[in-house]
């Protein structure tokens, strides 16, 4: 079992629909991101949390410690939204590396 | 542009041929990473650097791998005599860890746009 696992791996949506993702991790961490993956490959920080609630535009970001979960939210979806949606850990007993254990993805797709 | 840069952005290789790729951070970040992403996963890492020292290797990185970053700036992985396992999407990250007490200042990695390997 992975230690991060997303749900669904695939969405779509018509624009315009509530988006969330979910995010659950099996160890204690000490931060979790949440990153957007165009196709081609670049990948960017959407949120860096460790506690409570975070909220970018019309992205918000939630974590609750205790149950080991996290969900991305998007409002009023568009189709520039589409992309994939990827939830990465820090857990502890990493030490100082800080390196990042990443769940497959949430592809999402938003349709005109 | 002043953001993590990566060269080249795909490469295709023929197998056995040894391969090199290079990544630029973000120029005051001191912590360098190498991931790998095959398709349909997330991101893997690989290895970091904390200035110059690599600090740690993952087991996915077999000996057939090796990466530098030499004066603590731009950083290279190498894959030799590749296989086709190797085709993958390898990614670099920078960021800064910093303060008296070594603490991280924020800890927000910067992602390159990947280097898309594919070996025929």
């Amino acid at each position: 079992k992975n230690e991060v696992e997303q749900s669904p791996q695939n969405l779509t949506a018509q624009e315009g629909e509530f988006i969330t993702i979910n995010c659950s991790y099996s160890v204690g961490i000490s931060a979790l991101h949440w990153l957007q993956q165009h196709p081609g490959g670049g990948i960017v920080s959407l949120f860096m949390l460790s506690s409570g609630k975070k909220k970018h535009g019309r992205l918000i970001a939630t974590i609750n410690i205790q149950e080991k979960h996290s969900s991305l939210h998007i409002t009023a979806s568009h189709p520039r939204d589409s992309a994939v949606y990827i939830c990465a850990v820090r857990s502890w007993g990493t030490g100082s590396n800080y390196k990042l254990t990443f769940g497959k993805g949430t592809l999402l797709t938003v349709n005109p | 542009d002043t953001g993590v840069s990566q060269d080249p952005r795909h490469k295709i290789t023929k197998r056995g041929q040894n391969v090199t790729f290079r990544c630029d951070p973000i120029s005051e970040h001191n912590r360098l990473y190498w991931y790998r992403q095959t398709l349909g996963q997330g991101p893997e890492f690989l290895t970091y650097f904390q200035n110059e020292a690599q600090l740690e290797k993952s087991r996915l990185l077999s000996d057939r791998f090796s990466a530098e970053r030499p004066k603590g700036s731009f950083s290279t992985l190498e894959i030799q005599r590749t296989e086709q396992g190797d085709s993958a999407m390898y990614l670099c990250a920078s960021s800064l860890i910093g303060g008296s007490s070594g603490r991280a200042l924020g800890n927000e990695q910067f992602f390159g746009p990947g280097t898309r390997l594919t070996v025929l």
